[in-house]
């Protein structure tokens, strides 16, 4: 079975503070994404990492940053934390679209359980 | 242009009723896939059920089937025989293109709540 893992269900910070949530997947999958959930909005892209070393970004970037130094584990980090950022982050992963097949199984986003992160 | 759009925020449905979620999209790509996720009050997101553009056939993964209409534009999630486990929300998602294109894109979700 696929596993991603989130370093923290739940997370309180203050204004300003450096903020790291960390993502680890077992499966050798490529592709790993950082999404912030809020009600009403749906799932919004932040970054993206198609290999190690590598980023991409999303739809909102602004005010966030990525590190993927391994290809086990992606990174979000928020440098300077403000209340605006007081979301629900999901990190997802995946293998290359279209080698699903080769794979044996669909090439879908595998999902972990996401960190509720409170900025005070 | 929204994406993907899901006009229904919430549900209510009697158990062991069956369930039709709604999902348009919006795409000038001719090839691209569908998804539809749950995400339970734990917040972790479960693959359900997967349409190519180009699939023939309407996807089925046991009790769950996708009603793909591609002239309408429309990925409706089909529950049959809801249970009270199913009560959650409920994510329709694209991706543009098959290959190099490795986004999603999500609707704004419906809450479906199954009443005993």
């Amino acid at each position: 079975d696929v596993k991603v893992t989130q370093s923290s269900r739940y997370l309180v910070k203050r204004t300003g503070e450096k903020v790291f949530l960390e993502c680890v997947q077992d499966m050798d999958h490529e592709n790993m994404f950082w999404y912030r959930q809020d009600p009403g909005l749906g799932l919004r892209l932040i970054y993206f990492s198609y290999d190690v070393k590598m980023k991409e970004k999303g739809d909102i970037p602004e005010g966030y940053s990525v590190s993927r130094e391994k290809k086990e584990r992606f990174s979000l980090i928020l440098e300077s934390a403000s209340t605006n950022q007081t979301s629900m982050y999901l990190c997802a992963s995946s293998i290359p679209v279209g080698a699903g097949n080769k794979r044996g199984y669909t090439d879908t986003q595998y999902f972990g359980p996401g960190t509720r992160l409170t900025v005070l | 242009a929204q994406k993907i759009t899901q006009t229904q925020p919430g549900m209510f449905v009697q158990e062991k009723e069956a369930v039709t979620l709604d999902c348009t999209y919006d795409t000038s790509d001719p090839s691209y896939g569908l998804f539809w996720y749950k995400q339970p009050s734990s917040g972790e997101m479960i693959f359900l059920i997967y349409q190519g553009s180009y699939d023939q056939q309407n996807a089925t993964e046991g009790r769950y089937s996708l009603n793909f209409q591609k002239a309408r534009k429309s990925a409706n999630l089909v529950i049959s025989a809801s249970q009270l486990g199913d009560s959650a929300m409920y994510f329709c998602a694209m991706r543009e293109a098959n290959f190099g294109n490795e986004k999603l894109t999500f609707g704004t979700g419906t809450r479906l709540t199954i009443i005993p």
